[in-house]
Parts: structure tokens; sequence; C-alpha cells
């Protein structure tokens, strides 16, 4: 079973910087990686596939980056409205599908 | 465009049983996996169960393995969790996730929120 692992926990950003989110595998997923961004009380939604495709409507702001067991994703100038949760997620190796434990993104 | 709506949700006694329901639209139902993924009280995401287009494949994360059960009705464009022998462990918000690919999610419903609790 692949462990996905992310840090930090917490990442606190002031408006205008950059953020750099990481999220390392137990083995190598290839590029078989995904970003999701969750904001208070909503659902997920798909931020990155293939560690570094950008999702249909998602901001260029929003990169990812990586291959095999260790992964990125930046955000190049943080916006008041990209506070949240982001959550990486394995699907080279299944089941079991993994999610990270998340990086919670907040307002410096 | 791409509506789940997720229902049956509720509190339930440990022990007992719920049905939960995603009604799919916006999109050819069946040419898709789907999924159910958790979300438990300030915790982070937990996929639950996939099933296949044609219902010929489905898989359970070990925690559910044996008490829950994954289906689908395609005529009808509906997705079902049937949960059985509840724990306050299953406790979260369930959600209803198309797959997209090799096992992604590209869109999710808002969730429907289970409570086990005496």
């Amino acid at each position: 079973e692949i462990v996905m692992t992310q840090s930090p926990a917490t990442l606190p950003v002031s408006p205008g910087e950059r953020a750099t989110l990481s999220c390392r595998a137990s083995q190598s997923v290839t590029s078989n990686l995904a970003w999701y961004q969750q904001k208070p009380g909503q659902a997920p939604r798909l931020l990155i596939y293939g560690a570094s495709t950008r999702a249909t409507g998602i901001p260029a702001r929003f990169s990812g980056s990586g291959f095999g067991t260790e992964f990125t994703l930046t955000i190049s100038s943080l916006q008041s409205e990209d506070v949240a949760v982001y959550y990486c997620q394995q699907y080279n190796v299944w089941p079991p599908l993994a999610f990270g434990g998340g990086t919670k993104v907040e307002i410096k | 465009q791409v509506q789940l709506v997720e229902s049956g949700g509720g509190l339930v006694k440990p022990g007992g049983s719920l049905r939960l329901s995603c009604a799919a639209s916006g999109f050819t139902f069946s040419d898709y996996y789907m999924s159910w993924v958790r979300q438990a009280p300030g915790k982070g995401l937990e996929w639950v169960s996939f099933i296949s287009g044609t219902s010929t494949y489905t898989d359970y994360a070990d925690s559910v393995l044996g008490r829950f059960s994954i289906s689908r009705d395609n005529a009808k464009n509906s997705l079902y969790l049937q949960m059985n022998s509840l724990r306050a462990e299953d406790t979260a918000v369930y959600y209803c996730a198309r797959v997209m690919g090799q096992q992604l999610y590209d869109y999710w419903g808002l969730g429907t929120l289970v409570t086990v609790s005496s």
C-alpha cells in the first residue's frame, strides 16, 4: 500500500507571495499524481493531474511538478480565494487509492 | 453541466444500516467508473469504494470491506452505497465522485453527512 505524506501541515503565505506545497509517496507513482483543492465547507476540486496538467478552468498560477516519489504544487501568487486545504492523491497503484493528509494554506 | 447530488445521510445507531444515493446528470453515466470518498469531521479524504461503468468491477477500502456494498442503476443514472454494521468511525461526509481516466476524480457532489452515534 502506498502512503502519501504532505508537508507542511499548515502554510501561512502573504498575499501575492509564492506558496510551495510538497507531497511524497512511499514508493514510485511515476506521474500518476493529482492535486485537489478543498475550500471550507465545499467539496474537493481537481486542480492538477498527471503531476503537472492543470484541470479545466484552473488558473495558470497553479502549477505542479515532480515524478516518482517527490511532487510539488506551486501557487505563484497567492490570492485570498486560494485559502483552502490541498490534497495530493496517487492513482498509479490501486486499490487502495491514497490521499495525502493535506496542507492548509492560510493568509499570513 | 455535470451534477452529482448525494442523499440518504443521517443519524444512525452503531450496528445500524443506511443507504446512500447519488443522482448523476449532465453526462453519459454508464461510460464512467464512479466512486465514494468520505471525510470524517476535521480530517482528510479517504477512498471508500468504486464501481465500473457496467458494474463488472467493484472494490472497497479494507475499513469497509464486508460491511459496505456499492451498486449502480444506469437506467436511473444513480449510484448507491449500502452501509451495514455501521460504527462510530464511519461518521463522515460521504462524497460521490466521477472517475476520470485512471481513478482520479474530476467531479464531486456536495456530500451527505452520516453520523453514527447512540
